[in-house]
């Protein structure tokens, strides 16, 4: 059984940079599945912050992308994500989770449990 | 990007009712669509994939249909496990996006 699990710091300053790991076990980060961020600010909906690949390969939502930075660990088996210049905007539930595999993949079959960061001085 | 909307945003529904959510996409996304069902302070928990396809050991009282812009989830009969937040997304292209969610609420 795969599972995620998010770690990090829960408050971050404002201007301040936003970095989280995700540490995959029951299963292999050099697998042929891509890991994604997730993120749900309080009482509202889901947002998708960006994937990678064990390669390195990365995507990343246009809407965040000049602040976003995802990295892979394999010898830990973990991902992570930086998000830098962070407002009270960046404020939410972060969720790492893993793409399905295949020919087509997009959609998300395990999460992590999430972790709420705060931005606030 | 492609924009997702669901409605309706809220549904107060009974045990037993069937229930219809619609997700419609601003641009065709050749079923690839993603279900998923989201409890408070839980993560997001997928029901089907590919429009139709029932995700493994869900209940078949889910299923999806729809095709082109218009795609829709429906519960046979819902049971107390299934009062939660909805959401659709979208993975026919980057950047993947979601609906803004459908809350089923006890009637």
């Amino acid at each position: 059984q795969v599972q995620l699990q998010e770690s990090g710091p829960g408050l971050v300053k404002p201007s301040g940079t936003l970095s989280l790991t995700c540490a995959v076990s029951g299963g292999s980060l050099s697998s042929s599945h891509w890991f994604n961020w997730v993120r749900q600010p309080p009482g509202k909906g889901l947002e998708w912050i960006g994937e990678i690949y064990h390669g390195g390969s990365t995507n990343y939502n246009p809407s965040l992308k000049s602040r976003v930075t995802m990295s892979v660990d394999k010898s830990k088996n973990q991902f992570s994500l930086k998000l830098s210049s962070v407002t009270a905007a960046d404020t939410a539930v972060y969720y790492c989770a893993r793409d399905s595999a295949g020919i087509v993949r997009g959609y998300f079959d395990y999460w992590g449990q999430g972790t709420l960061v705060t931005v606030s001085s | 990007d492609i924009q997702m909307t669901q409605s309706p945003s809220t549904l107060s529904a009974s045990v037993g009712d069937r229930v219809t959510i619609t997700c419609r996409a601003s641009q065709g996304i050749s079923g690839w669509l993603a279900w998923y069902q989201q409890k408070p302070g839980k993560a997001p928990k997928l029901l089907i994939y590919k429009a139709s396809t029932l995700e493994s050991g869900v209940p078949s009282r889910f299923s999806g249909s729809g095709s082109g812009t218009d795609l829709t989830l429906t519960i046979s009969s819902l049971q107390p496990d299934d009062f939660a937040t909805y959401y659709c997304q979208q993975y026919n292209s980057y950047p993947w996006t979601f609906g803004q969610g459908t809350k089923v609420e006890i009637k």
